[in-house]
């Protein structure tokens, strides 16, 4: 079946930049996401990549496919104490049902 | 609109008891999707509507779970005879035809 990978924890200095990783195991994935969740709360869309893609760039945040490795990456840009959080790499195949990985709990240090 | 939105928020129940929640999509979403969230966990599909027909069910909805969509709006997802292992934050997503799904907050469901 599906299977996404993520690392558990990022620890990075505000004004840095992140770099959140995510590997995919399924070969026909269409699209690819990445989420935001706050304690306690829902998810938040960031943003998303078409399975055609190489890069998308979005303000801050910079997503790098390479569909070859099966690889994803989410770079957050000039890291703010309000991008703690814990963010979701997902993955949806040819159906409608998308699969998530464990989630990467990112804290930015002031 | 105001995006997803799920009630209740927060539900604590014995155990063996049933309980319903209830979902609501952004207006213009034919598609709407339950997922499971455990701690330190993802969230896991359950189960997918396109308007009001239940188009794929995950194998981790078990018999006791039920979810309805009645008009093609609002859905209930119903866990009857709960148990603690149903001790999980439900979520509701719902997407157009661009199939990008939005989050409501969930329901966090507590079973003692």
């Amino acid at each position: 079946g599906e299977d996404v990978e993520q690392s558990l924890f990022l620890s990075v200095r505000e004004g840095d930049s992140s770099v959140i990783n995510c590997t995919y195991t399924d070969s026909s994935s269409t699209y690819l996401y990445w989420y935001k969740q706050e304690p306690g709360a829902g998810l938040q869309l960031l943003t998303y990549i078409f399975s055609n893609m190489d890069m998308k760039q979005d303000q801050r945040l910079t997503v790098l496919l390479n569909k070859n490795d099966k690889h994803l990456s989410l770079r957050i840009a000039d890291t703010q104490t309000g991008d703690s959080a814990i963010y979701f790499c997902a993955e949806r195949g040819g159906y409608q049902k998308v699969t998530f990985g464990t989630g990467t709990k990112l804290q930015v240090i002031p | 609109d105001t995006g997803v939105s799920q009630d209740p928020r927060h539900k604590i129940t014995k155990r063996g008891q049933n309980v319903t929640f209830r979902c609501d999509p952004i207006s213009e979403h034919n598609r709407l999707y339950w997922y499971r969230q455990t701690l330190g966990q993802g969230p896991e599909f359950l189960t997918y509507f396109q308007n009001e027909a239940q188009l794929e069910k995950s194998r981790l909805l078990s018999d006791r779970f039920s979810a309805e969509r009645p008009k093609g709006s609002f859905s209930t997802l119903e866990i009857q005879r709960t148990e603690q292992g149903d001790s999980a934050m439900y979520l509701c997503a719902s997407s157009a035809i661009t199939d990008t799904q939005y989050f409501g907050p969930g329901t966090r469901l507590t079973v003692l």
